[in-house]
């Protein structure tokens, strides 16, 4: 158990569809992540929020809509996405995200299918 | 812009040492992570480096050296539960806000 819980594990949507992936943190910590993890490539980051405030859009299309209404909850809104979206999405907690020693502890993602 | 290199696949023994390289090039540097994950699950924290030199935890250890953009992740006494990829990962100093991931090195222990 990591103390990152992300819902739903797996989803399967239409291009037309609108969907929600929500994770929540149960560590007390400051920072949460989103990540784009596709076969074969690296772990991208998505976005970054440091005490419920953005501080990176890693040029994230806006297809893909994060909200954070507070350090435990973070969410990303999903619309009209392409299949070459489908990817495994990660979530991850840190203590501060500018802090030195800063490892980050991750959900265990959803997978997510576009059809 | 960032770059992190690291092999794609080892293959090593049970009970034998492998050493995992990672390169790297970043307008900033503020910190190395290695991760593992294991097929299907999230990735797990195993070592962070941010001074030169080597950090010892167990039977994993982790090198840095920041002149030559260069990091090691040492696995001794390998185990069949070793076998995942590991991740190697580097934090950008100005703000410290973003960390780059490698594409991971997809490690096989064999009996």
């Amino acid at each position: 158990e990591t103390g990152v819980t992300q819902t739903p594990r797996h989803l399967v949507m239409g291009m037309t569809n609108k969907k929600s992936l929500k994770c929540e943190q149960h560590l007390g910590h400051n920072a949460m992540y989103w990540y784009k993890q596709s076969a074969k490539k690296p772990l991208e980051l998505m976005f970054v929020y440091n005490f419920k405030e953005q501080t990176e859009n890693n040029s994230v299309p806006s297809r893909f809509s994060p909200e954070c209404p507070n350090s435990s909850h973070l969410f990303l809104h999903l619309h009209t996405l392409q299949p070459e979206d489908s990817a495994l999405y990660l979530c991850a907690s840190s203590q501060l995200a500018g802090a030195n020693y800063n490892e980050q502890f991750f959900g265990p993602g959803t997978r997510l299918t576009v059809l | 812009g960032q770059n992190i290199d690291q092999p794609t696949e080892m293959t090593a023994t049970e009970g034998a040492i492998v050493q995992i390289n990672c390169t790297y090039q970043t307008s900033g540097f503020n910190g190395l992570f290695w991760y593992q994950q294991h097929a299907g699950e999230a990735p797990t924290f195993l070592s962070y480096n941010v001074l030169d030199g080597l950090e010892e935890k167990g039977r994993f250890s982790s090198f840095l050296s920041r002149s030559k953009g260069y990091s090691y992740l040492l696995l001794k006494e390998l185990q069949m539960k070793d076998s995942a990829s590991y991740l190697c990962a580097v934090r950008e100093g100005t703000g410290g806000f973003k960390t780059i991931f490698g594409a991971g090195t997809r490690l096989f222990v064999k009996a």
